[in-house]
C-alpha cells in the first residue's frame, strides 16, 4: 500500500517570500507522484504530475515539485507567493501503472499567505 | 470549471436517514472515481465505475453503495446515516479506465451534514 505524510499541517508566509511544502511517501511499488490544490469551496485541481524522466517538475501557477526517489520526497516550491496562493494542498501518490484516479492522499497543507 | 458536476452542493440530514448524492462526469469520460473528505480520515478513495462496472474498491462502508447509469452519470448511495459520515464528497472522472497517463478530474463535491 501507499502512504502520503505532509509534514506540515500549515504554512503562514508573507506575500513574495518563497514557500515549501513538504510531501514524503512510503510505497513498496514505484508511484506516481500528484500535487492538487483546493481553493475555498471547490474542487481539487491539479497543479502538477510526475510520472517519469525529469525529476523536477513544473506546474500551473508558478509552481514546481523535485521527486527525490532516495529521500521519498516530492516537495512543492514556488519562488514568490501571493495572496491569491492561499489555500489548501494536497500531495498525492498511487502505484505506478495505476489508474490516476485512484489517489492516495495526504492530510494537506494549508498554505496562508499574508499581505 | 472541470466540466464534472455534483448535486446537491450541500445536504443536511438525520441520522440514520438515507441519502443519494449524484455526479455527472465530463462529457465522454467513462470512469467515474468517489472520494471521501472528512476531518478524521483526510481524503479517501471510496470506489471508481468504469463504464458502468464496478472497477476499484476503497474504503468504502457496507451502508455506502454507488453505481454508475447507461448515461454514465453515477450515484453514491449513503444509508443508516452515522454523524461520522458528515463530510464532503467528491467525484472525479477520467476519459478510460484511467490509465497511467490518464488524469482524473474533480467535481466541487456534495457537503454532506448529519444531525
Amino acid at each position: 500500500a501507499q502512504s502520503v505524510t505532509q509534514l506540515d499541517s500549515q504554512v503562514p508566509v508573507f506575500e513574495e517570500a518563497p514557500v515549501e511544502l513538504r510531501c514524503n511517501y512510503s510505497s513498496s511499488v514505484s508511484v506516481y507522484l500528484f500535487w492538487y490544490v483546493q481553493y475555498p469551496n471547490q474542487g481539487l485541481q491539479l497543479l502538477l504530475k510526475y510520472l517519469s524522466g525529469s525529476t523536477l517538475v513544473k506546474g500551473i501557477n508558478g509552481f514546481e515539485a523535485e521527486f527525490n526517489k532516495s529521500q521519498t520526497s516530492f516537495h512543492l516550491r514556488k519562488p514568490s507567493v501571493h495572496i491569491s496562493d492561499t489555500a489548501e494542498y494536497f500531495c498525492a501518490v498511487t502505484r505506478r501503472g495505476s489508474t490516476l484516479g485512484r489517489l492516495y492522499f495526504g492530510r494537506g497543507t494549508q498554505l496562508t499567505v499574508w499581505p | 470549471d472541470s466540466g464534472v458536476t455534483q448535486t446537491p452542493k450541500h445536504l443536511i440530514t438525520a441520522t440514520g436517514q438515507r441519502v443519494t448524492l449524484r455526479c455527472s462526469p465530463r462529457s465522454g469520460d467513462l470512469s467515474v472515481y468517489w472520494y471521501q473528505q472528512s476531518l478524521d480520515q483526510g481524503l479517501q478513495f471510496l470506489i471508481q465505475y468504469y463504464n458502468g462496472e464496478e472497477r476499484a474498491k476503497g474504503n468504502i462502508l457496507e451502508r455506502f453503495s454507488a453505481q454508475q447509469f447507461p448515461d454514465l452519470h453515477s450515484e453514491l448511495n449513503l444509508s443508516s446515516l452515522e454523524l461520522g459520515d458528515s463530510a464532503l464528497y467528491f467525484c472525479a472522472s477520467s476519459p478510460n479506465r484511467g490509465g497511467p497517463q490518464t488524469e482524473a478530474f474533480f467535481g466541487q463535491g456534495t457537503r454532506l451534514t448529519v444531525v
